[in-house]
């Protein structure tokens, strides 16, 4: 059975960079598409990025400037940093695997304050 | 980048009705490559259906997906008390991927 579980840090100072980690059990992160989504609370669903075969990414225009999508093929993980970050980005973050999000993480609340 | 507007916004309906909602796209999806996605408070989303009309892994046969190009629905043939929830469509046919503002389905 394929899991996805997102883990760092719940609370980030504005300015700081955003670090998280989504480990993958039951599959490798050698295939498929991983995706990082977002929803800021009580909002819609926001596509950050995804990398595919480990290596080549794709970011959303409105992020790219900020956004890092990486993945570690001997932890079975993908990561995701976001620099600069403000209060805007607030939110529940969310892994998935595949390009249609046949499988989602639990998600992750970070909050942006000081 | 490709606007998906979801209607209506609420569906307001009771337990055994029908659930009909709306997916429209700015321009064209490609190969059909519209999904939607279920959401209940509190958790992570769901695949409902992809590739505009296939229903995913485990998903119950009265849910059902139309449509091509611009136009697309999700239908519920009777609904039941669990599926009332949000509904998001999501095009991954080009970048940036782009998912609907949802559609709440509540119990009238």
């Amino acid at each position: 059975q394929v899991q996805l579980q997102e883990s760092g840090p719940g609370l980030v100072k504005p300015s700081e960079t955003l670090s998280l980690t989504c480990t993958v059990s039951g599959d490798s992160i050698g295939s498929y598409y991983w995706s990082w989504i977002r929803q800021p609370p009580g909002k819609g669903l926001e596509w950050i990025g995804y990398i595919y075969y480990t290596a080549s990414t794709n970011y959303n225009p409105l992020l790219q400037s900020r956004v890092t999508i990486s993945a570690d093929t001997s932890k079975n993980q993908f990561s995701l940093k976001l620099s600069s970050v403000t209060a805007a980005d607030t939110a529940v973050y969310y892994c998935a695997r595949g390009d249609y999000y046949h499988l989602w993480g639990q998600g992750i609340l970070v909050t942006v304050s000081s | 980048e490709i606007v998906l507007t979801q209607s209506p916004g609420t569906l307001s309906l009771s337990p055994g009705e029908r659930a009909t909602l709306s997916c429209r796209a700015s321009r064209s999806v490609n190969s059909n490559y519209l999904a939607w996605h279920q959401q209940k408070p509190g958790q992570a989303p769901r695949l409902l259906i992809y590739g505009a009309s296939t229903r995913a892994s485990g998903i119950p046969d009265r849910f059902s997906g139309s449509g091509s190009g611009t136009d697309f629905t999700l239908t519920i043939s009777r609904l039941e008390p669990e599926d009332f929830a949000v509904y998001y469509c999501h095009q991954y046919s080009s970048s940036p991927r782009t998912f609907g503002q949802g559609t709440k389905v509540e119990i009238k």
